[in-house]
């Protein structure tokens, strides 16, 4: 059955470094990946989408990387601010659905 | 929240009892979504929608039903609730012409006693 794993489930990390988060997938074979954020209380927001030809996309401080043969996407935020700390979720196409990821928990200290 | 709104955005209940959720949207977007999202788990779906009366069961929909009788309204039932149903609620739509990327309500917390 396909199956989405990201990273631990909480990251702490010092304001100004970059936070990493991986997204690792398995029976799938996606035609894009695409990243959101949450935070409390709210619903997710979309913040990118990639797709299986395209190696990289950055926005803002934003970067991903889409590695179909590794069959997993990293999510980095560069320059991290106390504003970044939230819940972002990973999410992979299925039909007109997608899939989520269970969320990887930033917390950034300023 | 792309025109999303959800009600109630808080409910207590009874086990056993009826309950409808309601997913409002102020667009004619066809494609239509109810997750639950429970710590450790995500998001998970539960029904969605492709259109008036055309619906289709998601990974979750045991213990759930959904109706769609117009474009703006997509209706999520828990015909007896269960404790085990005590979740947040997320509405979602794809907006016409971008299905790849969906955009969320605000949620709808409900506790099941």
């Amino acid at each position: 059955s396909q199956k989405i794993e990201q990273n631990s489930e909480a990251l702490n990390i010092q304001e100004g470094k970059t936070a990493t988060l991986t997204c690792n997938y398995t029976n799938y074979s996606p035609a894009y990946l695409q990243w959101y954020r949450q935070d409390p209380g709210r619903g997710p927001v979309f913040l990118l989408l990639i797709r299986e030809n395209e190696k990289e996309k950055r926005k803002e401080r934003l970067k991903v990387t889409f590695d179909t043969t590794l069959k997993q996407s990293l999510f980095h935020i560069t320059a991290s601010q106390p504003a970044d700390s939230a819940t972002y979720l990973c999410a992979l196409p299925n039909d007109y659905k997608l899939s989520f990821g269970a969320g990887t928990t930033v917390t950034v200290r300023a | 929240d792309a025109g999303i709104t959800q009600s109630p955005r808080h409910k207590v209940t009874e086990t056993g009892t009826p309950v409808t959720l309601r997913c409002h949207q102020t667009e004619n977007h066809r494609y239509m979504y109810w997750y639950r999202q429970d710590p450790g788990h995500g998001l998970r779906l539960i029904h969605y929608s492709y259109g008036v009366k055309d619906t289709d069961k998601g990974e979750v929909s045991d213990g759930y039903s959904v109706s769609r009788s117009k474009t703006e309204d997509f209706l999520l039932t828990l015909e007896s609730a269960t404790s085990s149903q005590t979740s947040v609620y997320f509405c979602a739509i794809s907006v016409n012409g971008e299905k790849e990327t969906q955009y969320f309500g605000p949620g709808t917390r409900l506790l099941v006693l």
